[in-house]
């Protein structure tokens, strides 16, 4: 089986970065997702992560690794507009993905 | 271009009342998928097509749920009865066939009193 866990609500200033947290137990994987959504609306895709490393997205950034059952969200020059709850997911081969609870962000003034 | 739209967007049932869903994929999106996503929580996978074809409906709970995409377009999800347990949030997805990109839509908000 499948176990993802993320932060269940983190608090972050305008202006500053946040990292969001997900680690995972997982017998394999095709490749680790995270998907941005606000109250009330579908999940949008941000990133995702095949190879260990960092990719970069403008303000936002993501990390794998696969050795330590690890990825992270890098969210810089943080907007109001960024307060949402955000899912890591694991892909599998048959484009079937599992989710985590997902972490609510909430930004402020 | 449009994305994935579903309707209704919100639901409000007595339990025991049957209930369906509707979603129109992104054009030329082969794959399907519906989850259910309960408040706090992420989506999970009901059931996944391939065209006109279900090959994932390991967690779709069949005594009560059905699904159909008969044209390999188009998907419907039906439940009935109803019960006080399925209040949530019922998300259609679509991607490529090949792709592992899922584009959702806005979703339908059930809630069953």
């Amino acid at each position: 089986g499948q176990n993802i866990d993320q932060p269940t609500e983190m608090t972050a200033t305008e202006g500053a970065i946040v990292q969001i947290n997900c680690t995972y137990q997982t017998s394999g994987f095709n490749g680790l997702f995270w998907y941005q959504q606000h109250a009330g609306e579908a999940p949008t895709f941000l990133s995702y992560n095949v190879l260990d490393g960092l990719e970069e997205k403008g303000r936002f950034s993501s990390f794998l690794s696969r050795s330590k059952g690890y990825s992270y969200l890098l969210l810089k020059e943080l907007q109001m507009k960024d307060s949402a709850s955000y899912l890591c997911a694991l892909g599998g081969a048959t484009n079937k993905l599992i989710f985590g609870t997902g972490t609510l962000l909430a930004v402020q003034p | 271009e449009a994305g994935v739209v579903q309707s209704p967007r919100y639901k409000i049932i007595e339990k025991k009342q049957p209930v369906a869903f509707w979603c129109n994929p992104i054009s030329g999106h082969n794959t399907l998928y519906w989850y259910l996503q309960n408040l706090g929580q992420g989506p999970e996978l009901l059931i996944r097509y391939e065209n006109e074809e279900a090959v994932d409906d390991s967690q779709l709970p069949k005594d009560r749920f059905s699904a159909e995409r008969l044209k390999g377009v188009d998907s419907t999800l039906k439940i009935q009865p109803a019960e006080l347990g399925d209040s949530a949030v019922y998300l259609c997805a679509s991607s490529l066939r090949d792709s592992d990109e899922q584009f959702f839509g806005p979703g339908t908000r059930l809630t069953v009193l």
